[in-house]
């Protein structure tokens, strides 16, 4: 079975400090993807990577930086916390979507900025 | 630009009933991919089912299944017998050819099914 893994489930991190979330995927897929989940607006696209060293803006990207240095792992960072950054954070990794190739989700980062 | 909706928020019912979901798209894209995912209180998002745009075949697995209409750009899920277990957030996302697995998820339809 796939297995994309955040690192912390929860979190609680005061205004203005470095926060890193980390992702890693168990399947050798060349794509990962950051997601910010909020009530009543679904999940947002912040990051993605297509390969080792790349990334490439999402929807929201303002206030968050990404990291990948190897394939497996795909990092969040944000900078500066700050509290409108209180949500759940959503790692997934894929494969190119040919054939029925398709796109796993890790367990989620609920992130408390206070 | 994509756009996903589903316009319910929140669907309850009692168990054994059947649930409807309903999900509109637009794209421009004639190549795309649309998909659903569970979400339980645990927070993971669970796979459900992934459509291409040029396969319009409906598809039935167990108690799940989907109609795919090109013609209305919707994408419907129904839950048939549905048990409690179905108590979850259901998404629907779209993805474009070129878009490297990106994905466009609607607001999400909040499932309660009551014993």
């Amino acid at each position: 079975d796939v297995k994309v893994t955040q690192s912390s489930r929860y979190l609680v991190k005061r205004t203005g400090e470095k926060v890193f979330l980390e992702c890693v995927q168990d399947m050798d897929h060349e794509n990962m993807f950051w997601y910010r989940q909020d009530p009543g607006l679904g999940l947002r696209l912040i990051y993605f990577s297509y390969d080792v060293k790349m990334k490439e803006k999402g929807d929201i990207p303002e206030g968050y930086s990404v990291s990948r240095e190897k394939k497996e792992r795909f990092s969040l960072i944000l900078e500066s916390a700050s509290t409108n950054q209180t949500s759940m954070y959503l790692c997934a990794s894929s494969l190119p979507l040919l054939g029925k190739n398709t796109i796993y989700f890790g367990e989620g980062s609920w992130l408390t900025v206070v | 630009a994509q756009k996903v909706t589903q316009a319910q928020t929140e669907i309850s019912v009692v168990e054994k009933e059947d649930v409807t979901l309903d999900c509109v798209y637009e794209t421009r894209d004639t190549t795309y991919y649309l998909f659903w995912y569970k979400q339980p209180p645990s927070g993971e998002l669970v796979f459900l089912i992934r459509r291409n745009s040029f396969d319009e075949q409906n598809e039935i697995s167990g108690r799940y299944s989907w109609n795919f209409q090109k013609s209305t750009s919707s994408f419907n899920f129904t839950i048939t017998a549905s048990q409690v277990v179905d108590s979850a957030v259901y998404f629907c996302a779209l993805s474009e050819s070129d878009s490297w697995g990106k994905l466009q998820f609607g607001a999400g339809t909040q499932v309660v099914v009551t014993p």
